[in-house]
């Protein structure tokens, strides 16, 4: 089983739609959680970071995370054709640790 | 610019031949991070630096890879005897203990032929 899963897509909306991404992990151990975007041919930009559980916010974008069930989701509202890209949730154990990434989802925003 | 910065941004070479790639981490930065990327797969783990000492290097890393931090500053990951399946994008991150967010760089794109 690997680390990290998540749905390779792609993933398909209209410009403003709401967009649900999905993660889950397999070690409890994790302890923090981050989002990245990643365009083609270019290096991951990190988006969010949260420690432990619960939901932050940024702009149109909002993380959450769910350590009871090993899961973790970033909603972006209000979509815009420059949201498509690759998105790879990753984890890591401790702030000392490497980080750990999904294969990514592709996500195209259709104007 | 104060980002990652990775050279060179693209590699061809033949098999057989070795080849070493850069990665200058954000100055305050005391971790160093190696990843490698196929094309519809996430970043994989290679091997990573606190300062200069490399603390952990993944099972992929064969004896065909070596990575050096010298003085804790920039970094050099070398491949010997390159194979096709070398192929691939070399990314490199740089973090600070607090908080943990690893920063990349735009990767080096390596091809052997």
């Amino acid at each position: 089983q690997k680390e990290v899963e998540q749905d390779p897509g792609p993933l398909s909306v209209p410009e403003g739609a709401i967009v649900s991404l999905n993660c889950t992990y397999s070690n409890s151990a994790f302890q923090y959680f981050m989002w990245y975007r990643q365009y083609s041919r270019k290096g991951p930009e990190l988006l969010m970071y949260t420690y432990s559980s619960g939901n932050k916010e940024d702009g149109r974008f909002t993380a959450q995370v769910d350590k009871s069930s090993k899961y973790i989701s970033l909603f972006i509202r209000d979509s815009q054709p420059s949201d498509s890209a690759t998105y790879l949730c990753a984890v890591m154990k401790t702030s000392y640790d490497k980080v750990i990434f999904g294969p990514g989802t592709s996500l195209s925003v259709i104007p | 610019d104060t980002g990652v910065s990775q050279n060179p941004r693209h590699k061809i070479t033949k098999r057989g031949q070795n080849v070493t790639f850069r990665c200058d981490p954000i100055s305050e930065h005391n971790r160093l991070y190696w990843y490698r990327q196929t094309l519809g797969q996430g970043p994989e783990f290679l091997t990573y630096f606190q300062n200069e000492a490399q603390l952990e290097k993944s099972r992929l890393l064969s004896d065909r890879f070596s990575a050096e931090r010298p003085k804790g500053s920039f970094s050099t990951l070398e491949i010997q005897r390159t194979e096709q399946g070398d192929s691939a994008m070399y990314l490199c991150a740089s973090s600070f203990k607090s908080p943990p967010e690893a920063f990349f760089g735009q990767g080096t794109r390596l091809t052997v032929v």
